[in-house]
């Protein structure tokens, strides 16, 4: 069964530089979440779209943007990259309807920030 | 608010012998509760979840969990450990708006199986 893809799955910049990490749900699913999960840490949510709006904020910097497009992926944009922005960042997908959501994560963009 | 507390952040069990691993949520709302579990360099695979209706959930790989409101509680249990089952367990609540609420985890418990 397909998955959600995310890429780059390693990536590494330097200080005050940008990122940008790409996520694709599995087809047909229209909700999209972001997570960061720091060295150690628990995931964190950062921010979701649903049906390319987005749903709900959490956590996300300010220097951080997000949006999903009309085929459903989403991309998380990072600027003024700081060096605790190295983490892990996980997109998951669910199907909006049907009943309490089911989210399936992608397998994560490891960022570094030197 | 919603929030996860998992007691023990690292546990340590010898092959054959039970798993049991701690959740307690707080949450004015009904919850909706799930355990995840991270193998190293890997995403988050759900292992089960609780909406609604019967209290006893069945996962995958022998894992249930019991959803005890009185309590507050999730606890994940396995009756016999496996190798295999050596990774991170990520306790999670939900109480999202509408059908699309976003995760709250726990701290994690890192579950290490003695040969």
């Amino acid at each position: 069964a397909a998955g959600v893809i995310q890429s780059p799955r390693h990536l590494i910049k330097e200080k005050r530089e940008t990122a940008t990490l790409k996520c694709y749900p599995i087809p047909r699913h229209d909700t999209v979440y972001w997570y960061q999960q720091g060295p150690g840490q628990d995931p964190q949510f950062l921010i979701s779209f649903y049906e390319k709006m987005q749903s709900d904020k959490g956590s996300i910097p300010d220097r951080f943007s997000a949006q999903q497009f009309s085929d459903y992926h989403s991309e998380l944009n990072m600027s003024s990259l700081e060096l605790g922005d190295s983490a892990l960042y996980f997109c998951a997908s669910s199907l909006g309807s049907g009943g309490p959501n089911e989210q399936f994560f992608g397998p994560g963009t490891r960022l570094t920030v030197l | 608010a919603q929030s996860v507390t998992q007691l023990g952040s690292h546990v340590s069990v010898s092959e054959g012998a039970l798993v049991l691993l701690r959740c307690n949520y707080s949450s004015s709302v009904p919850p909706y509760l799930f355990w995840y579990v991270q193998y190293p360099n890997q995403g988050l695979q759900l292992l089960l979840k609780y909406t609604t209706g019967a209290t006893l959930v069945k996962g995958i790989n022998g894992f249930e969990a019991e959803f005890k409101k009185s309590e507050t509680s999730f606890h994940l249990t396995k009756p016999s450990a496996h190798m295999s089952d050596a990774a991170e367990y990520f306790c999670a609540v939900s109480v999202g708006r509408g059908l699309r609420g976003k995760l709250t985890f726990g701290t994690g418990t890192r579950l290490t199986i003695i040969p």
